[in-house]
């Protein structure tokens, strides 16, 4: 099925800098990518997305490039604050197996930023 | 909206009790699924369903039951907890039968002694 791997396990920044957590997936035919934000002793929540027919998507500082042909995608925060810290968790569409149509996550990235 | 809501929030059990996680969600979204997140393992999926009447099995199915009477609530069923059950369980909803823009709920902390 769809494995979803995801680096660094942790990262920590000083305040300002930016963050680039990477993912690889096993499904070529994977066609969306969602990145989740979880705070503390909450759920995930999305902060970003791309599909499989577009390089590149921005949201004021955050960004998500997808590589298709090396079947990575990769999340970067530019200028983070303190409240960027959080753990962030990649996923894939899978689509085969026991979980078809289904998320398929990462194991996560616990970013820290340092003021 | 109150979005996707899950009770109880935290939960202890014995060993062979059964429960159900309540799990509602006010954005008639067809799709509803169950995840599990234990530390270093990210989420995995234990149950999902793409409608009223329609259910499934994700990864990690064994020791839960689903069922899905309305479009609203999707609870999860543990039949006979065992302490390998203690995680964190989440609920997420999207609109249409694959979990695109997935809304998540706050999670139920559950420990099974």
């Amino acid at each position: 099925g769809e494995n979803v791997e995801q680096h660094p396990s942790t990262l920590s920044v000083q305040e300002g800098d930016s963050a680039v957590i990477k993912c690889t997936y096993s499904d070529s035919a994977s066609n969306y990518f969602p990145w989740y934000k979880q705070e503390l002793g909450k759920g995930p929540q999305l902060i970003i997305d791309i599909r499989s027919n577009v390089g590149e998507k921005k949201d004021q500082r955050i960004a998500v490039t997808l590589n298709k042909t090396a079947k990575h995608f990769s999340l970067h925060i530019t200028e983070t604050q303190p409240e960027d810290s959080a753990v962030y968790f990649c996923a894939a569409i899978s689509n085969y197996g026991g979980s078809q149509g289904n998320l398929i996550f990462g194991k996560g990235t616990k970013l820290s930023v340092k003021p | 909206n109150a979005g996707v809501t899950q009770t109880p929030k935290f939960q202890v059990l014995k060993t062979g009790q059964s429960m159900t996680l309540q799990c509602a969600q006010d954005m008639n979204h067809e799709y509803m699924s169950w995840y599990r997140q234990d530390p270093g393992m990210g989420l995995r999926l234990i149950h999902y369903s793409v409608g009223a009447g329609i259910t499934d099995q994700g990864e990690v199915p064994n020791g839960y039951n689903v069922s899905r009477s309305t479009t609203e609530d999707f609870p999860l069923r543990l039949l006979s907890a065992a302490p390998s059950q203690t995680s964190v369980y989440f609920c997420a909803s999207s609109y249409g039968t694959v979990p695109t823009e997935a809304f998540f709920g706050q999670g139920t902390r559950l420990t099974v002694v």
